[in-house]
């Protein structure tokens, strides 16, 4: 089954610096990969998600990379703020549908 | 769009008894709802997979007698705790998709079990 490896468990950035989050998967046949932020006492909320026909997509201050080959993908934020502290999450979809989660970063932004 | 509300927000029982936890998707015909379990710092397990109108698929290890899924309709799913025990004090979480195009979370149920 499909496995995914999230890290780093743990990040702290000044305000204003990047956050880079990372997680590989197993299931080649995995085609969907959505981020999620998770507040304390929260259910996940998506905040970028992308598919296997593209290499990146961006939303403003938050970017996802995709490289199929090494089955690998990314979280980028850019301009980090206080507010932006909380747990990420990458998933991956597992067929015929449901996802499986990373382990989860907590990310903190030190003003 | 895209919401789903899930009741309660947190609940607290005594050992022995039954909670129930609903799932409902506001704004669309969720195809299939999924159930997971986070324990304290830790990710999102998956716990089962229903569709409307069929039996739950349930993940390796999680008891289907335990965890009763109804999903009577497009737009509610609802998960039963039976003879509930602290080890099942937890943070649950529902999801709904419309044929992997999208999975929406609900906010979540914190079951506390004394």
């Amino acid at each position: 089954g499909e496995n995914v490896e999230q890290h780093p468990s743990t990040l702290s950035v000044q305000e204003g610096d990047s956050a880079v989050i990372k997680c590989t998967y197993s299931d080649s046949a995995s085609n969907y990969f959505p981020w999620y932020k998770q507040e304390l006492g929260k259910g996940p909320q998506l905040i970028i998600d992308i598919r296997s026909n593209v290499g990146e997509k961006k939303d403003q201050r938050i970017a996802v990379t995709l490289n199929k080959t090494a089955k690998h993908f990314s979280l980028h934020i850019t301009e980090t703020q206080p507010e932006d502290s909380a747990v990420y999450f990458c998933a991956a979809e597992i067929k015929p549908n449901g996802l499986v989660f990373g382990a989860g970063t907590i990310l903190r932004v030190k003003s | 769009g895209a919401v789903v509300s899930q009741h309660p927000s947190w609940v607290i029982c005594k050992s022995g008894t039954s909670v129930k936890i609903e799932c409902r998707s506001l704004d669309f015909q969720a195809t299939t709802m999924f159930w997971y379990r986070q324990f304290p710092k830790q990710s999102l397990m998956l716990m089962a997979t229903s569709n409307e109108g069929s039996k739950a698929t349930y993940e390796q290890g999680v008891e289907k007698d335990k965890f009763l899924i109804n999903h009577a309709s497009l737009t509610l799913s609802t998960l039963t705790v039976t003879s509930a025990h602290p080890e099942d004090s937890s943070f649950y979480i529902c999801s709904a998709s419309v044929r992997g195009l999208f999975y929406t979370f609900g906010s979540g149920t914190r079951l506390t079990v004394v």
